[in-house]
């Protein structure tokens, strides 16, 4: 089983739609979690920390669900720069990062 | 500014060639890694160094080397024995100070040809 695992999408959504994207981990004990932006052919770049209680960063929200070992990135109002693909990275001990094979979104004019 | 820098962008090898890529950080940061990603599967770790002069094989070494004698360089080797080197290579250093944990160069993709 993958330590971290997403839906490849693509997702395909108009401008203005809101979008989630989940992912599952597997390892109980992971501690810290991140969603990352990775632009075409682009390193990935940190788009926001998730925290056990949700955040927020503007249309960007990000939830925790430990006990179903979920997390999930909200984008609201979807603009045509949003479209990347986006990482879902856990943290297990201190210098294990697992990421996910990412969720690629386009959003339509 | 501070960052990582990779080198080079583009990189094109013939088979049974080893060949180094560059990474170079003025972030003052103590943690480097090298991961490696290809289509379909999410980055891997290959190499990664918490201090200068000490570094600690990732998921998968085999038919890489690495060498950390300054702190602000870290160089993969792309040897002969790796059999499937075609790849995007991203090197990445970790900033405790400001929670980010893989703060990334721009990357080096590699084509055996």
């Amino acid at each position: 089983r993958k330590e971290v695992e997403q839906d490849p999408g693509p997702f395909n959504v108009p401008e203005g739609a809101t979008v989630a994207f989940n992912c599952t981990y597997s390892n109980s004990a992971s501690q810290s979690f991140f969603w990352y932006r990775q632009d075409c052919r682009k390193e990935p770049k940190l788009l926001m920390s998730v925290y056990s209680s949700g955040n927020e960063d503007g249309r960007f929200t990000a939830q925790l669900n430990r006990a179903s070992q979920y997390i999930s990135l909200l984008i609201r109002d979807s603009k045509l720069s949003d479209s990347a693909t986006y990482l879902c990275v856990v943290k297990s001990g201190a210098n294990n990062l697992f990421f996910g094979t990412g969720t690629r979104l386009t959003v339509i004019p | 500014d501070g960052g990582i820098t990779q080198s080079p962008k583009y990189l094109f090898r013939k088979e049974g060639q080893n060949v180094t890529l560059s990474c170079e950080q003025n972030l003052n940061h103590d943690a480097m890694y090298w991961y490696r990603q290809d289509p379909g599967q999410g980055l891997r770790l290959i190499y990664y160094s918490q201090i200068v002069n000490d570094f600690q094989k990732g998921d998968i070494a085999e038919g890489y080397s690495v060498s950390r004698e300054k702190k602000e360089s870290f160089p993969l080797t792309v040897t002969s024995a790796q059999k499937n080197p075609t790849a995007f290579y991203l090197c990445a250093s970790r900033d405790p100070g400001t929670g980010i944990e893989a703060f990334f160069g721009q990357g080096t993709r590699l084509t055996v040809v």
